[in-house]
């Protein structure tokens, strides 16, 4: 079946302007997890949400980022005022349910000039 | 806390050598799971294994095989005669039961060279 997909697969915007990024994960999967790469480094957590609920969104960095998943289904990652810092690849993950394997999607490159 | 440490910044081998990535981790929590995933140079990360904290049972899966310790914490994965295919990023997670996250090691990157 299909995988998890996300669009844009690159983004590039200037400094203070807001992005959304978007999650599609597999169907049926009730856990959606997003996480952000930086360069050499490993993907770290943001946000998990089970069903359309966020249940946990201890990692996201600061009051400009939020995320959404109104259905339960598709998910979408909101940044704010975005800030050279920003740039990475948001990576998107969905799991059966919470504590099963996740499985990832390409990731969004963003690029903040 | 939770933490996952790849103390393997780099390896590179030739052909059909073996390699060993380390993976060590630390938790407070008795139920956790460990995980290993490839990231080919596409970027997409490919889930390769997952284990549960009771069982230590190693496991071997056509070329690779993984050896868990819970008396060292690790939880060690050999690929066994490398192919250049295999070159990639391994990252090596740790996900606790009473959390909701995936904590990652920093990685391994490993060069296969023919």
């Amino acid at each position: 079946g299909a995988g998890v997909s996300q669009t844009p697969s690159n983004k590039v915007t200037e400094k203070g302007k807001y992005v959304e990024l978007r999650c599609d994960p597999i169907s049926g999967h009730t856990a959606l997890y997003w996480y952000r790469q930086s360069l050499g480094q490993g993907p770290e957590f943001l946000i998990y949400f089970q069903g359309t609920g966020a249940a946990d969104d201890s990692g996201l960095p600061n009051d400009r980022f939020f995320a959404v998943r109104p259905e339960g289904s598709v998910s979408t990652l909101k940044i704010q005022r975005t800030e050279r810092g920003d740039s990475a690849v948001y990576l998107c993950a969905s799991s059966l349910r919470r504590q099963e394997t996740q499985y990832f999607g390409p990731g969004t490159r963003l690029l903040v000039l | 806390a939770q933490k996952v440490t790849q103390a393997q910044t780099e390896i590179s081998v030739v052909e059909k050598e073996d390699v060993t990535l380390d993976c060590v981790y630390e938790t407070r929590d008795t139920t956790y799971y460990l995980f290993w995933y490839k990231q080919p140079p596409s970027g997409e990360l490919v889930f390769l294994i997952r284990r549960n904290s009771f069982d230590e049972q190693n496991e071997i899966s056509g070329r690779y095989s993984w050896n868990f310790q819970k008396s060292t914490s690790s939880f060690n994965f050999t690929i066994t005669a490398s192919q250049v295919v295999d070159s990639a990023v391994y990252f090596c997670a740790l996900s606790e039961a009473k959390g909701n996250k995936l904590v990652f090691g920093a990685g391994t990157i490993l060069r296969v060279k023919s």
